[in-house]
């Protein structure tokens, strides 16, 4: 079956310094990857997308790369700031059925000052 | 409206009783999702509608789950004879279509509490 899994539960930065977060998903046939944010009692916001045809996406301070050999995913933040700071979520989906989004168990970003 | 809607926001209610959550979605979205969240796990699919079509009830974790929606509009959650297991935040999103998953807008969840 599907998984995602991220390898790292808590991610602590500096201020100032770049950010990356990865995810591993299982099944080769996921075609569409989405990175979420989630702050504090809040809900999910769309961060960044990338579909199997690319290898790299790039957004304001956030690029995503994505290896399709090893099925792994990551997001990558540029001069993280302390707004940064929350937990972040990796979604894959697939076949564009995207009412199935399979969620990793997000890591938790915290930027110090 | 401008976003998802949820409510009630918190909901404590005792092992045994019946809840109902509800969900507005944003106007004009014929996709309303509903995930649960258990603390520090990633998002758990439960149930998807898509317009008129039937719904995909594939995610719902028992026969005490059940869903409902009024064409494109809102959506509740019925949970009955809660569990502590049923201790989450159950969050709602919405897109203009299937194949939208960047238009997903998550409301801020409804956090259930069985005690």
């Amino acid at each position: 079956g599907e998984s995602v899994g991220l390898h790292l539960p808590t991610l602590s930065v500096q201020e100032g310094d770049n950010s990356i977060i990865n995810c591993a998903y299982s099944n080769s046939a996921s075609d569409y990857f989405i990175w979420y944010k989630q702050e504090s009692g809040k809900g999910p916001q769309f961060i960044i997308d990338i579909r199997s045809n690319m290898d790299k996406r790039q957004g304001q301070r956030v690029t995503v790369l994505l290896n399709k050999t090893v099925k792994h995913l990551s997001l990558q933040i540029a001069a993280t700031q302390p707004g940064d700071s929350a937990v972040y979520f990796c979604a894959v989906g697939y076949g564009g059925a995207t009412n199935k989004l399979i969620f990793g168990t997000g890591t938790l970003l915290a930027v110090q000052p | 409206g401008a976003g998802v809607s949820q409510s009630p926001s918190n909901k404590v209610t005792e092992k045994g009783k019946d809840v109902e959550l509800r969900c507005d979605p944003i106007s004009g979205h014929t996709a309303l999702y509903w995930y649960r969240q258990r603390l520090g796990q990633g998002l758990e699919f439960l149930i998807y509608f898509q317009g008129n079509s039937a719904p995909d009830k594939s995610g719902l974790p028992s026969d005490r789950f059940s869903a409902e929606r009024t064409g494109e509009s809102v959506s509740t959650l019925t949970i009955q004879r809660t569990q502590q297991e049923d201790s989450a935040v159950y969050l709602c999103a919405s897109s203009i279509s299937r194949g939208q998953g960047s238009g997903y807008t998550f409301g801020s969840g409804t956090r259930l509490t069985v005690v």
